[in-house]
């Protein structure tokens, strides 16, 4: 069975510009969540879509959004990008179960890198 | 909301030594722990989690973690670590009130001959 893959895997971008990430989970799997990981706040929840609703959501400014799609895959959008915004975004997959207790498959990442 | 401590940041420990990474967390509520590991230029990867029953739970490649209750810890250790062990290991928890997983700052484990 294929993992969870994203694309791309590095993106250079400058201030002010936005940028859309893209998450396949696992087949079968309907929850997508999302999470940045930096060297200085290290991993942070961002958000979890399942069956295309947003479900969970962590505490990152409005400039952080997602969506779902119908074949589960996600992408994530960043607006006026920050020098802050630089991290590698992670996406993990999973069955969706109700309670938080389905195991979570993370992707590679994608390094983002704002100049 | 739930916060995690790992409170050792780097660990450097000789083949074939026991290591133990050490966790805390606070929560309001009862929670799910998890230890994940991140091999370098790789995502994360499931070790082991305690959701109810036995304290005490095993992965398939040696580790092993205790669930303590009272001193709301979470400590991970593996007897006997190889090289291939090196790797940023994080502690995890999921609070039954939001359901979110948050994560400690990590701990790099650095396996030496």
């Amino acid at each position: 069975k294929a993992g969870v893959t994203q694309t791309p895997r590095y993106l250079i971008k400058t201030r002010g510009q936005q940028v859309t990430l893209s998450c396949s989970p696992i087949s079968g799997h309907r929850s997508v969540s999302w999470y940045q990981q930096t060297p200085g706040q290290g991993l942070q929840f961002l958000f979890e879509y399942f069956s295309e609703t947003q479900r969970n959501k962590g505490n990152f400014p409005g400039r952080f959004s997602g969506r779902q799609f119908s074949n589960s895959r996600s992408e994530m959008n960043v607006s006026t990008l920050e020098l802050g915004d630089s991290a590698l975004y992670l996406c993990a997959s999973s069955l969706g179960l109700p309670g938080g207790t389905d195991t979570q498959y993370f992707g590679p990442g994608t390094r983002l890198t704002v100049l | 909301a739930q916060s995690v401590t790992q409170l050792d940041s780097q660990v450097p420990v000789f083949e074939e030594a026991p290591v133990e990474l050490r966790c805390n967390y606070s929560s309001s509520v009862s929670v799910y722990l998890f230890w994940y590991v991140q091999y370098p230029n790789q995502g994360l990867q499931l070790l082991l989690k305690y959701l109810s029953g036995s304290t005490l739970v095993e992965s398939i490649n040696g580790f092993e973690a205790e669930f303590n209750k009272s001193q709301t810890s979470f400590h991970l250790r593996k007897p006997s670590v190889h090289i291939s062990d090196t790797a940023e290991y994080f502690c995890a928890v999921i609070g039954f009130n939001d359901y979110k997983l948050s994560f400690g700052a990590g701990t790099t484990v650095t396996v030496r001959a």
